[in-house]
């Protein structure tokens, strides 16, 4: 079985601050690693994915993955209200016939 | 980015009524999925398909079908549709045919209600 775990939150933040979101990840399979936004009610929308270990930057945001303890986390700096949402992390394995699979997600709440 | 369209956006219908939520993507991606969530749940897949006359189910049961008859539809039935079927249901489709580089683009949704 498959688990992506995610607190679910809620995270708080100041505007301003940098907001850390955590996934851990069960299947050592799994080589790329996918952080969605959702806003209340509506889809999720792709931020950004990652597939080697380090850190991927773009823009305010940056993924960072670490194979070996099986962790990816998001990091968004200089935090805004706009940021509020749930962020979800996804895995899948190196295989076209996978499927993705999603956590619970982290909501996260950027106060002015 | 794919451009994917999902019609209704909004339905309310009686129990026993049958249904189908159209999903339709301009970027002929060969795969295509449907996932259910309720208000501040999880997402589950439901179904999803990786072309033409394929189809399979996800690891949510769910009394849902569909079809893939076009590559660029994908819709979803439910013959008898019953309150516990009232969720909102989102349609993804992906770009790359194989691997694990294979990003995944959401639909607006359609939120289903059934009294």
């Amino acid at each position: 079985q498959k688990e992506v775990e995610q607190n679910s939150g809620p995270l708080s933040v100041p505007e301003g601050a940098i907001a850390s979101l955590n996934c851990t990840y069960s299947d050592r399979g799994s080589q790329s690693f996918f952080w969605y936004r959702q806003y209340s009610g509506k889809s999720p929308e792709l931020i950004m994915f990652i597939y080697s270990n380090g850190d991927k930057e773009d823009g305010r945001f940056t993924a960072q993955l670490n194979k070996a303890s099986q962790y990816v986390s998001l990091l968004i700096r200089d935090s805004q209200p706009s940021d509020s949402a749930t962020y979800l992390c996804a895995v899948k394995e190196n295989s076209g016939y996978s499927t993705l699979t999603f956590g619970k997600g982290t909501m996260l709440l950027v106060s002015p | 980015e794919a451009d994917i369209y999902q019609t209704p956006r909004y339905l309310v219908i009686g129990t026993g009524k049958k249904i189908t939520l159209e999903c339709s993507q301009t970027m002929g991606h060969d795969k295509m999925y449907w996932y259910q969530q309720d208000p501040g749940m999880e997402l589950h897949l439901i179904h999803y398909s990786y072309g033409v006359n394929s189809t399979e189910k996800g690891d949510l049961s769910s009394e849902s079908t569909v079809s893939r008859i076009r590559t660029e539809h994908f819709p979803l039935t439910l013959e008898s549709a019953r309150p516990s079927h009232t969720s909102q249901y989102l349609c993804a489709s992906s770009e790359s045919p194989s691997g694990a580089l294979e990003t995944q683009y959401f639909g607006p949704g359609t939120r289903l209600l059934v009294l």
